[in-house]
C-alpha cells in the first residue's frame, strides 16, 4: 500500500529561520516523490521533484530511502514561503497516480 | 491556454440533491483526476482516467460517478448528495507517459451539502 505522512499540520516559524517539513512515505517499490505547494488564493502546483535533485525557491529535499522519509528544507525562510505543502508519491506502476499526504499549513512570522 | 478549468466554483446543495461539477483541460492531456481536499485529510482521489473511454476508481469512490467521453472533459457527478461530501474538489490533468510527472491542478469548486 501506498502511504504518505506529514506529521505537522501546522509549522510556524520566524523569517531568516530554517524550515523543514516533514515528510515519510510507505511504498515497496520505488517511488517518485514530490512536493506541491498551494499560496493562498492559488492554484496547487508543483514546487519540486526527488529526481530533479533542483532547488526551487530555495527549497530543497532530498530522498531518503533508508528512512523513507523526503523531507522540504530552506535554510532561511521569507514571509513568502507562508502556504500550504503537500507531499506526494507516485508509485512505478500507477502511471500519472499520486498520493499526497495530509499537509503542513507553513506561517513565516516577521 | 486555459489550463485546467473547473465549474462552479461554488455550490451549495440540499441533501439528497445531484449535480456534476465540470472539468475541462485544453493541454491535450491523457490522463485526468478528481481529488476532494479535507482539513487534515490532505487530498484524497476519487476518480481518474487515462485516456477517453476509460475511467477507474481512486481512494475515495463512493458517491460519485465520472466519465470521458472526450480528452478534454472530465466530469465529477454526485448522484446523491450528502453532508459527508461538503468538501474542497480539484480537478487536475497531467501527460500520460511515466516520463512526464508534473499535474496541473484546477482552481477547485467548494460544494457545501446542508
Amino acid at each position: 500500500a501506498q502511504r504518505v505522512t506529514q506529521p505537522e499540520k501546522l509549522l510556524s516559524v520566524f523569517k531568516g529561520a530554517p524550515v523543514e517539513l516533514k515528510c515519510n512515505y510507505s511504498y515497496s517499490g520505488s517511488p517518485e516523490l514530490f512536493w506541491y505547494v498551494q499560496y493562498s488564493r492559488q492554484r496547487l502546483q508543483l514546487l519540486l521533484r526527488h529526481i530533479s535533485r533542483e532547488s526551487i525557491k530555495g527549497f530543497t529535499a532530498d530522498l531518503n530511502k533508508g528512512e523513507t522519509s523526503f523531507h522540504l528544507k530552506k535554510p532561511f525562510a521569507q514571509e513568502e514561503d507562508s502556504a500550504m505543502y503537500y507531499c506526494a508519491l507516485r508509485g512505478n506502476q500507477g502511471a500519472q497516480k499520486l498520493v499526497f499526504g495530509q499537509g503542513t499549513r507553513l506561517t513565516i512570522n516577521p | 491556454n486555459a489550463g485546467v478549468t473547473q465549474t462552479p466554483k461554488f455550490q451549495v446543495l440540499k441533501t439528497g440533491q445531484s449535480m456534476t461539477l465540470q472539468c475541462a483541460q485544453d493541454m491535450n492531456h491523457e490522463y485526468m483526476s478528481w481529488y476532494r481536499q479535507d482539513p487534515g485529510m490532505g487530498l484524497r482521489l476519487i476518480h481518474y482516467s487515462v485516456g477517453a473511454g476509460i475511467t477507474d476508481q481512486g481512494e475515495v469512490p463512493n458517491g460519485y460517478n465520472v466519465s470521458r467521453s472526450t480528452t478534454e472533459d472530465f466530469p465529477l457527478r454526485l448522484l446523491s448528495a450528502a453532508p459527508s461530501q461538503t468538501s474542497v474538489y480539484f480537478c487536475a490533468s497531467s501527460f500520460g507517459g511515466l516520463g512526464s510527472y508534473e499535474q496541473y491542478f484546477g482552481p477547485g469548486t467548494r460544494l457545501t451539502v446542508t
